[in-house]
């Protein structure tokens, strides 16, 4: 049973650097094929896609958000963690972990952590 | 903004068939998967591939796809398919994943 949490501050301020952490089960990220990503959803709007680490360390990040966002994973541990920096108060949203499978897409969801930012 | 435009809302009868579509130029190249999220949930995928329904996800969903334009269809839309659809797919500037805007489904 594959499954995702995320896990981070609720709170946080404006310019501070967000940690989130992405702890996985059911799956592992040395796989061919395994990858996960971090997807974002302000309060009432779309869905974003922000970052993806491949099993091979391969990282993508979104063009607009690139500069401020840096995805790694820990096999061992079964987890892959995302910062963002300099955050703003646009930024507050339900930040979402997922696995993707290459020949499938994105096929499984975490529960998704709400972060906002105010000072 | 999304490279992937959706409908912002489209509504259905009950028991009817109703198709939701995304249109983008990547579309043209890469098939779309879909996602039904309902309020405070997760997203959860319905379609992905040429037309593939993971396991547990009705027959009555279907997916389909003509140049630049993906669809989503339900045949026989029932009251637990109220939610809102979001399609995903490559990008052509850069991104391996983006999403559509979001379609609300109301079944009346």
């Amino acid at each position: 049973q594959v499954t995702l949490r995320e896990s981070g501050p609720a709170l946080v301020k404006p310019t501070q650097t967000l940690t989130l952490t992405c702890t996985f089960s059911g799956f592992s990220l040395s796989t061919s094929g395994m990858c996960v990503s971090w997807i974002r959803q302000p309060p009432g709007k779309a869905l974003e896609w922000l970052a993806r680490i491949d099993w091979d360390d391969d990282k993508y990040y979104s063009t607009s958000l690139k500069t401020r966002l840096t995805i790694s994973k820990d096999t061992s541990k079964n987890q892959v963690v995302l910062t963002m920096t300099n955050m703003d108060p646009v930024d507050t949203a339900t930040y979402y972990c997922a696995r993707i499978h290459l020949n499938i897409g994105i096929d499984y969801w975490g529960q998704g952590t709400l972060v906002t930012v105010s000072s | 903004s999304s490279e992937l435009t959706q409908d912002p809302a489209v509504s259905v009868a009950l028991g009817q068939t109703v198709r939701i579509t995304c249109q983008g130029d990547s579309l043209r190249s890469y098939y779309a998967s879909w996602y039904q999220q309902k309020p405070g949930q997760a997203p959860v995928l319905v379609i992905y591939g040429k037309n593939n329904r993971p396991s547990g996800i009705p027959d009555r969903f279907s997916g389909s796809s003509s140049g630049n334009t993906a669809s989503l269809t339900i045949t026989g839309a029932q009251a637990e398919d109220e939610a809102d659809y979001y399609c995903n797919s490559r990008d052509s500037s850069g991104n391996p994943l983006v999403f559509g805007g979001g379609t609300k489904l109301t079944v009346l």
